[in-house]
């Protein structure tokens, strides 16, 4: 089946640690998102990548790192420097940006 | 620029009775306007979609909205709730029809059905 995994489903970190959430698509698409959910609020923009080797900052970049260097996946890292980041993450994937295709997202807890 | 206003952040109908959703939007350009569902601890799935050409728009499960330009509307409708549609509702606009995945998000708004 095609689809966007995402892993780890649950995640705890410690404060001062960096983690890296895992997002992997085999729909072939070239455009790859993340995104971060609060409660009461919608989705706002961490980082997208319209092609690998390429990424764009997004409305609330700071204190996340992306890289892109398979068209495949699109890994987050959460750096010490994300000074709240408890949140669900969302990843997602789009064929030629018209409709996009969530992941089923990384609740992320920092103890 | 834009953005996305909810109205209503917790909706509850009985099974049967009628799904209204309210969302308007303000874009500096002809806008580019999505309804998504999300269930507990899942990802976004897309309803339904509004580009260009007829203003009513029909989706998936039933749900059906209507781009309204002179209201800067886009309501998602369906006629007859059932106990699955019970879930979070977003409303998106985009300035960018080939980067859907730079829309705006609603707030959403929560969906309770009673039986």
């Amino acid at each position: 089946d095609g689809g966007i995994t995402q892993s780890p489903k649950y995640l705890f970190r410690k404060e001062g640690q960096n983690v890296t959430l895992s997002c992997e698509q085999n729909l072939n698409h070239d455009a790859m998102y993340w995104y971060r959910q609060d409660p009461g609020q919608g989705l706002r923009l961490i980082y997208y990548s319209q092609i690998v080797n390429d990424f764009q900052k997004g409305d609330i970049a700071e204190g996340y790192s992306v890289s892109r260097e398979k068209k495949e996946s699109f890994p987050l890292t959460v750096t010490s420097a994300q000074k709240n980041p408890t949140a669900f993450y969302l990843c997602a994937s789009s064929n030629s940006g018209r409709r996009v295709f969530f992941g089923p997202g990384t609740r992320l807890t920092v103890l | 620029a834009q953005s996305v206003t909810q109205l209503g952040s917790h909706v509850s109908v009985s099974e049967g009775a009628l799904v209204l959703l309210r969302c308007n939007y303000s874009s500096s350009v002809p806008p580019y306007l999505f309804w998504y569902v999300q269930y507990p601890n899942q990802g976004l799935q897309l309803l339904l979609k509004y580009t260009t050409g007829a203003t009513l728009v029909k989706g998936i499960n039933g749900f059906e909205a209507e781009f309204k330009k002179s209201e800067t509307s886009f309501h998602l409708t369906k006629p007859s709730a059932h106990m699955s549609d019970a879930a979070e509702y977003f409303c998106a606009v985009s300035a960018d029809n080939t980067n859907a995945g730079k829309s705006t998000f609603g707030d959403g708004t929560t969906l309770t059905v009673k039986p």
